[in-house]
């Protein structure tokens, strides 16, 4: 079956803009979650959607949000767009949440130059 | 909140040796501790986890130990391989918390043919 894809893969933005970033999850799978992956923080949550329910928020501010979608497709959200927003964002699904079978998409490469 | 600390950052072997890549967390309330791999352009994928309930656990030619009074867990990957060679990230986590989810900073392990 098709693994979690995310679009689009490489994004360039300037400083105070808005990006959003879309992630669809394997088939049948409920939860998504979001990660945040940059050289000088590592890998860290930033929030789980389930049911079209955020369920779990990370240690990230406001201008980072997200929804999903009564497909469980989710998108993130991060306004006013800061030099060190730039990272690689991972996208993860699971059919209910579970951090054992959580499958992780490619990630998109964001640069905010 | 959890600080989990990875050891050694960069680790190269040759092809057929072992290698061993070390961790240790801080807050006691961590259940589970899950090891990833990343490969270039891909997410990270789930290679083996262990629970606090256990203390060692092994699949063909990975192993995981866990030491829960020093707070310390360790992979071991045996007769190393060329497609061996990626980033490893462990983890820490209160079981199915995603907020209490928490990664090293990763090894990038090179195996040398």
């Amino acid at each position: 079956k098709a693994g979690v894809t995310q679009t689009p893969r490489y994004l360039i933005k300037t400083r105070g803009q808005q990006v959003t970033l879309s992630c669809s999850p394997i088939s049948g799978h409920r939860s998504v979650s979001w990660y945040q992956q940059t050289p000088g923080q590592g890998l860290q949550f930033l929030f789980e959607y389930f049911s079209e329910t955020q369920r779990n928020k990370g240690n990230f501010p406001g201008r980072f949000s997200g929804r999903q979608f009564s497909n469980s497709r989710s998108e993130m959200n991060v306004s006013t767009l800061e030099l060190g927003d730039s990272a690689l964002y991972l996208c993860a699904s699971s059919l209910a949440g579970s951090l054992r079978d959580q499958y992780f998409g490619p990630g998109t490469r964001l640069l905010v130059l | 909140g959890e600080n989990v600390e990875q050891h050694p950052s960069t680790l190269s072997v040759q092809e057929g040796d072992s290698a061993v890549i070390k961790c240790t967390y801080s807050d006691s309330a961590s259940n589970y501790f899950p090891w990833y791999k990343q490969e270039l352009g891909k997410g990270p994928q789930l290679i083996i986890d262990i629970r606090s309930n256990v203390g060692e656990k092994k699949d063909q030619r990975i192993a995981v130990t866990l030491n829960k009074t020093a707070k310390h867990f360790s992979l071991h990957i045996t007769e190393t391989q060329p497609e061996d060679s990626a980033v490893y990230f462990c983890a820490a986590s209160i079981w199915h918390n995603f907020n209490k989810f928490y990664f090293g900073s990763g090894t990038k392990l090179n195996v040398k043919p």
